[in-house]
């Protein structure tokens, strides 16, 4: 089934650009996401891109994907103290019994914005 | 516009007392609803999802039980809470992308 990893941690000064990375297994996933949960809230959609897709461009925020490397990316330019929240990446998992498939997530990467 | 409802916000439990979360859905009819639990400073992990009225399927064992009694309520469950219950549970539904609720934190002393 599908996996989807990320780095845990990332600290970034204010004002940089941050790039938090992930890496998933299952090549068949339709769309790929990435959320952003801030601290005591539900997790919200920032983007996601369609898997015949290299590079999505919406504002601040880029994703961009490899499927050679199965290797996903959010880049988020002139980072703000706001952004500071752990973002998930998600993919599709293969249909299974029934026509149902489901999101699989990455455990989160904690984004750290410092003065 | 669609939007999710979670009730309550934060719940303080003894151990061995009964659950129940509510999720309600608002803009759409038929979704697909789903629970999730994130345990502190941990990732996601699916509980249940359901495809129509009194549909549940399970994906992990647990202490835990889920119900849809209308289209757009979904409500989690629990007879006798354990400590390893706490955590942080998530109602979302999905059409081509998922959309999250605010969350319940529930905390089992």
């Amino acid at each position: 089934g599908e996996d989807v990893e990320q780095s845990l941690f990332l600290s970034v000064r204010e004002g940089d650009s941050s790039v938090i990375n992930c890496t998933y297994t299952d090549s068949s996933s339709t769309y790929l996401y990435w959320y952003k949960q801030e601290p005591g809230a539900g997790l919200q959609l920032l983007t996601y891109i369609f898997s015949n897709m290299d590079m999505k461009q919406d504002q601040r925020l880029t994703v961009l994907l490899n499927k050679k490397d199965k290797h996903l990316s959010l880049r988020i330019a002139d980072t703000q103290t706001g952004d500071s929240a752990i973002y998930f990446c998600a993919g599709i998992s293969p249909t299974i019994s029934g026509g149902y498939n489901k999101l699989i997530f990455g455990a989160g990467t904690r984004l750290a914005v410092h003065p | 516009s669609q939007t999710i409802h979670q009730w309550p916000a934060t719940l303080v439990q003894p151990v061995g007392s009964p659950l129940s979360l509510e999720c309600t859905v608002e803009g759409t009819s038929n979704p697909n609803l789903y629970w999730y639990r994130q345990a502190a400073g941990r990732g996601l992990q699916l509980l249940f999802y359901s495809v129509g009225i009194g549909q549940i399927s399970s994906e992990v064992p647990q202490n835990l039980s889920a119900s849809r009694p209308q289209d757009r309520q979904f409500i989690l469950s629990s007879k006798k809470l354990l400590l390893s219950d706490s955590g942080f549970y998530l109602c979302a539904w999905r059409s081509d992308t998922q959309y999250f609720g605010p969350g319940t934190r529930l905390t089992v002393l």
